[in-house]
């Protein structure tokens, strides 16, 4: 079974930095690539971007270009969103997907993880 | 980029209607388009993709049409559970989601 599990809720302040993980179980890490979303309170879907795990090539919206990372690690089949100085404007909540193969793109998703940037 | 449009932005229905949801490309996108559905509290279900090709156990009620620029989603019989925000998806250049659609219920 295809499981994509993120890690908890987060309460930072503004300049702090976060990691948040996205642990993928039931199918061949490398084989897909993982994508990023943000949700903002009240908002729509914002793609932020997306990693190979094979070849851990990201390619980013511009809109997080900077902003954000994208990591993978294949041993513990995990990849990993880190910002380096949060902004209350990062306050959302983030879902990772897989990107399914050939015309399918996000075919299973995690549960979200909740950001809360509040001074 | 490509930006994407949808309308309605919401819209309200009764049991048993025939809903539309239209979704527009700033450019030609052939058939990379996809729809996925976002019941509040949950994370985003994938519904159709390939423009028309219907997600495994998605209900037949769900169908989508269109190709370059313009596409539909639509429901032949709206039920109680398709409360819910739907937002298309681009995946022709990268990713662009449209602001969504909100349906709610008579």
């Amino acid at each position: 079974e295809v499981r994509l599990v993120q890690s908890g809720a987060e309460v930072k302040k503004p300049g702090e930095s976060l990691t948040i993980s996205c642990r993928t179980f039931g199918y061949t890490f490398p084989d897909y690539w993982i994508t990023w979303v943000r949700q903002r309170p009240g908002r729509g879907l914002e793609w932020m971007g997306r990693i190979d795990p094979d070849s851990s090539h990201t390619d980013y919206d511009p809109s997080f270009e900077g902003r954000v990372s994208i990591s993978a690690e294949k041993s513990s089949t995990t990849v990993f969103l880190q910002w380096s100085s949060l902004q209350a404007s990062d306050s959302g909540m983030y879902y990772c997907a897989r990107q399914g193969q050939l015309l399918v793109p996000f075919d299973f998703w995690g549960q979200g993880s909740l950001v809360t940037v509040s001074s | 980029d490509i930006q994407m449009t949808q309308s309605p932005s919401t819209l309200s229905a009764s049991v048993g209607d025939r809903v539309t949801i239209t979704c527009r490309a700033s450019q030609t996108i052939s058939t990379w388009l996809a729809w996925y559905q976002q019941k509040p509290g949950k994370a985003p279900n994938l519904l159709i993709y390939g423009a028309s090709t219907l997600e495994g156990a998605v209900p037949s009620r769900f169908s989508g049409s269109g190709s370059g620029t313009e596409f539909t989603l639509t429901i032949s019989s709206l039920q109680p559970e398709d409360l819910a925000t739907y937002y298309c998806l681009q995946y022709h250049t990268l990713f662009t989601f449209g602001p969504g659609t909100t349906v709610t219920i008579k």
